[in-house]
């Protein structure tokens, strides 16, 4: 199984800063990688796939790199509304497998 | 508009069974892989389970496998997940999601099963 860690754990920002979270395979999942956020009460919207592409509709602040074993989401300037859990996830290998998430704290 | 409708949730005692269903509208359901996501209490995000478009494919995470089944019917435009073997930790909010690239665009908004006795 392609276990995915994240980091950090949380990550406590004011709106207006850039937020970079982390998420590392345990083995190489190439390009196939997804990024969510999950508020509570919420179902997980999709941020990012294949690593670097926006979803439809996704704000331009949102942005994914990386290959291989290393990905980075990178929040260019905090919105109030980005305030979330956000979780890796790896496309590649069955079965699939999230990271345990990144909390953005304010 | 795109909508996944989970149905059947609820209160399971540990040994018993449940099934849930996902109703689809306003995508090319026939044409898309589906799964089931669980995100249990206190605990991050776990994919549980998928099916191929035609249904001739499926694949399991581990700690289900054996106990659950994914299914699908595309004359219903439904998605299932037979739950057998019911343990207290698979009390969680049960999605499910349409795959694109591997990825999940569209989600329903859940249903939650508890199990205890």
């Amino acid at each position: 199984e392609t276990v995915l860690t994240q980091s950090p754990a949380t990550l406590s920002l004011s709106p207006g800063e850039r937020a970079t979270l982390s998420c590392r395979a345990s083995q190489s999942v190439s390009s196939s990688l997804a990024w969510y956020q999950q508020k509570p009460g919420q179902a997980p919207r999709l941020l990012i796939l294949d690593a670097s592409n926006r979803a439809t509709g996704i704000p331009a602040r949102f942005s994914g790199s990386g290959s291989g074993t290393d990905f980075t989401l990178t929040i260019s300037s905090l919105e109030p509304e980005d305030f979330a859990i956000y979780y890796c996830q790896q496309c590649s290998n069955w079965p699939r497998t999230f990271g345990p998430g990144t909390r953005v704290d304010i | 508009e795109v909508q996944l409708l989970e149905s059947g949730g609820g209160l399971v005692q540990p040994g018993g069974s449940l099934r849930l269903s996902c109703a689809v509208s306003g995508l090319t359901y026939s044409s898309s892989a589906m799964h089931w996501v669980r995100l249990a209490p206190g605990r991050g995000l776990e994919w549980l389970a998928g099916i191929t478009a035609s249904g001739a494919n499926t694949f399991y995470t581990d700690s289900v496998k054996g106990r659950f089944t994914i299914s699908r019917d595309n004359s219903k435009n439904t998605l299932y997940l037979q739950m057998s073997s019911l343990r207290t930790d698979d009390t969680a909010i049960y999605y499910c999601a349409r795959g694109v690239s591997g990825a999940y665009d569209y989600w329903g908004e859940g249903t939650l099963v508890t199990v205890s006795s």
